[in-house]
């Protein structure tokens, strides 16, 4: 079965600029999570949809970052306006229950 | 929020040599995972663990779910040059689609 897509695989920005990054699960997984990997650092859980609702967004600094999940399928993530601490990687996963599959991320780089 | 303490942060081995790491929480976690990671690529699993005492192997791969739910092992037996890398543990404290905690990760260096 095909993976977990993203796009783009990189992004440079200047800071306070925006930037949107696109996620389309594997086929018939129902949850989908967003996770910012810092340079160093593991994953960190920004957000989990269960078909297109929201189930956990307690991580997600909501001031600047947003995310939807249209008809349950693809996702977009989104930062407005970007700051230099978001320079990370932002890896999309899905899951069909207990076995999380992971995209290959998207580097974001704010200059 | 929750934490996981990896360790070692990196290890310097010869190639043929055994490795082991742990994750350590000061929660309770129902599951525990094995990913890792290669440069510019997304965590792939290694082994999943869903019972507190539970061993299992997946070819020289061995990791074990800690009786008090609150810490894991990983092995690598017979170390070769492809298990450079970087390895995390995650942990998951509720049902089965809960994402996932992660440690910090164990870098792991092959010396020629």
């Amino acid at each position: 079965e095909a993976g977990v897509a993203q796009s783009p695989r990189y992004k440079i920005i200047e800071k306070r600029q925006s930037v949107a990054f696109w996620c389309n699960p594997i086929s018939g997984h129902a949850t989908l999570y967003w996770y910012q990997q810092i340079l160093g650092q593991g994953p960190k859980l920004l957000i989990q949809f269960q078909n297109n609702g929201v189930v956990d967004d307690s991580q997600l600094p909501k001031d600047r970052f947003s995310a939807e999940r249209l008809k349950g399928v693809d996702s977009t993530l989104k930062i407005q306006p970007a700051k230099l601490e978001d320079s990370a990687v932002y890896l999309c996963a899905s899951s069909y229950p207990g076995q999380d599959s992971f995209g290959p991320g998207t580097r974001l780089t704010v200059l | 929020g929750q934490q996981l303490n990896q360790s070692p942060q990196s290890m310097f081995i010869q190639e043929g040599e055994d490795v082991s790491m742990n994750c350590t929480s000061s929660s309770i976690f129902n599951t525990w995972l094995w990913y890792k990671q290669d440069p510019g690529e997304g965590p792939v699993l290694l082994i999943a663990l869903y019972k507190a005492g539970e061993l299992t192997s997946n070819g020289r791969l061995t990791a074990q779910f800690g009786i008090t739910r609150k810490d894991s092992f990983l092995n690598i037996s017979a170390s070769i040059p492809s298990d450079v890398g970087i390895y995390f543990c995650a942990g998951r404290s509720g049902g089965g689609a809960d994402g996932l905690t992660f440690g910090k990760g164990t870098h792991l260096i092959i010396q020629p």
